[in-house]
């Protein structure tokens, strides 16, 4: 079936560093893919997403392309803040599997000032 | 935007008892809900999509009869959890499908905690 795996954290990071959390995907379709943020005590927001090959979804400061040929959909952003610190999860979202999202497992992010 | 809202935000019930656990669509309607468990610092977990007028369909591993979901309504689903156990103690989360021209979004809830003593 369908599944999603991203780098296991916690990443811990000082203000203005540069920021990658890899995440790789297997889907029998052609899935879009998203990336969520689940800030202290909220619910989950999504962050960007990607519908198709070569898209690039971004938001806030934060990026990430749909790579086809590596299955792949790295989040980045250039220098990140104290107030980035969440959890981060990737997902997919497959019209094959009934449109429903498969989350991968998180990733903690704590940014120091 | 689409919002979500599910209510309660937080419960206690003593096991045994059951809880039901609302997640409305406010201002567009959602024939497909979906529900999630996310247990502490793990990811979410797809218990069973919720059809408008329709049985749920429960993923592999998750108790239908323990976990009563019901959407009986364009703007409405609910899940039962019954007779409680601590074990069941979690974070629920529900989210709605969004249909509209050229896309297809899921917008979600802000959680319901549920406690088991």
């Amino acid at each position: 079936g369908d599944s999603v795996t991203q780098m296991e954290g916690p990443v811990t990071l000082s203000e203005e560093a540069f920021l990658t959390i890899n995440c790789t995907y297997t889907a029998t379709g052609y899935p879009s893919l998203f990336w969520y943020v689940q800030y202290p005590g909220e619910g989950l927001q999504l962050l960007l997403k990607a519908t198709k090959a070569d898209d690039k979804g971004s938001n806030k400061g934060f990026e990430a392309t749909y790579r086809k040929e590596t299955t792949s959909f790295h989040l980045e952003k250039g220098s990140v803040q104290v107030s980035d610190s969440a959890v981060y999860f990737c997902a997919l979202s497959d019209r094959t599997g009934g449109f429903k999202t498969i989350f991968g497992a998180g990733t903690r992010l704590f940014v120091k000032a | 935007g689409a919002v979500v809202s599910q209510h309660p935000s937080r419960v206690i019930c003593k096991s045994g008892t059951s809880v039901k656990i609302e997640c409305r669509s406010l201002d567009f309607q959602a024939t497909t809900m979906f529900w999630y468990r996310q247990f502490p610092k793990k990811s979410l977990m797809l218990m069973a999509t919720s059809n408008e007028g329709s049985k749920a369909t429960y993923e592999q591993g998750v108790e239908k009869d323990k976990f009563l979901i019901n959407h009986a309504s364009l703007t409405l689903s609910t899940l039962t959890v019954t007779s409680a156990h601590p074990e069941d103690s979690s974070f629920y989360i529900c989210s709605a499908r969004v249909q509209r021209s050229g896309s297809d979004e899921q917008f979600f809830g802000p959680g319901t905690r549920l406690t088991v003593l």
